[in-house]
C-alpha cells in the first residue's frame, strides 16, 4: 500500500535562514510527488511536483524539492525562508506505475511552518 | 481564468440532518476530488469523480456520497450528520485524474460545524 510519511509537526526557523521541511513515501512502483501549501483559512495552493526527470524541481515562490530514490524521500526546501512562508505544508503521492483509476493520491499529515523575524 | 469555488462556504447543521455541498470546477477540468479536513485526521481522501463517474473512493462509511454532472460541477452528500461529521471539506480540481501526473487545484472549502 502506498504512504506518505511528515516526520514532523512543526519546524521553526529564523527569517533569512535556509528551511527544509521533510517527506518520505512509499509506492509500490514509481511515484508521482507534490508539495501543497495551505494558508490559514483557505484551501491547499500547489507548489510543485516531481513525476520524472531531474532529481531537483523548483516551484513556486522560490521553493524547490530534491527526489531521492534510494532514501525514497522527496524533501521541500528554501534557501532563505520569509514571514510570509509561514503556513502549512502537506506533501502527497500517487503510485505512477499502477491503473490509474486504482491509485489514489496521498496526502501526509502535514508540517506547520513557522517563520520567525 | 476562475478557481474552484465550493458553496456554501460555512453551515452549521444538527445531528441526524443531512448536508449537501456543491463544488464548481475550473473551467474544462474534468476531476473533481473531494477530501476532509479534520485536525486530528489530517487530509482524508473522499472520492474522485471523472466524467461523472466515481474513479476512487476513500474509506468513509455510506453515509458519505457525491456526485459529477455534465458540465463536471459535483455535489458532495452526507447523510444522518453526526458530530465527528464537523470538518473543512475541501474539493479539487483537475484535468485529468487527480495526481496521476496532473496537479490539483483547491478550493476555500465548505466549514460543517454539527451541533
Amino acid at each position: 500500500a502506498q504512504s506518505v510519511a511528515q516526520p514532523e509537526d512543526q519546524v521553526n526557523v529564523a527569517e533569512g535562514n535556509p528551511l527544509t521541511v521533510k517527506c518520505t513515501y512509499s509506492v509500490s512502483g514509481n511515484p508521482y510527488l507534490f508539495w501543497y501549501v495551505q494558508y490559514p483559512n483557505r484551501g491547499l495552493q500547489f507548489l510543485l511536483k516531481y513525476i520524472t526527470g531531474d532529481n531537483l524541481v523548483k516551484g513556486s515562490y522560490g521553493f524547490e524539492a530534491e527526489f531521492n530514490k534510494s532514501q525514497t524521500s522527496f524533501h521541500l526546501k528554501k534557501p532563505s525562508a520569509l514571514v510570509s512562508d509561514s503556513a502549512l505544508y502537506f506533501c502527497a503521492v500517487r503510485d505512477a506505475t499502477r491503473y490509474s483509476s486504482a491509485s489514489k493520491i496521498i496526502f501526509g499529515s502535514g508540517t506547520r511552518l513557522s517563520i520567525r523575524p | 481564468k476562475a478557481g474552484v469555488t465550493q458553496t456554501p462556504r460555512y453551515l452549521i447543521k444538527t445531528r441526524g440532518q443531512q448536508v449537501t455541498l456543491s463544488c464548481s470546477p475550473i473551467s474544462g477540468h474534468r476531476s473533481v476530488s473531494w477530501y476532509q479536513q479534520t485536525p486530528g485526521q489530517g487530509l482524508q481522501f473522499l472520492f474522485e469523480y471523472f466524467s461523472e463517474t466515481q474513479r476512487n473512493k476513500g474509506n468513509f462509511p455510506g453515509r458519505f456520497s457525491g456526485r459529477q454532472f455534465s458540465n463536471s460541477r459535483s455535489e458532495m452528500n452526507v447523510s444522518t450528520l453526526e458530530l465527528g461529521d464537523s470538518a473543512l471539506y475541501l474539493c479539487a480540481s483537475s484535468l485529468g485524474l487527480a495526481g496521476k501526473s496532473n496537479e490539483q487545484f483547491f478550493g476555500p472549502g465548505t466549514r460543517l460545524t454539527v451541533l
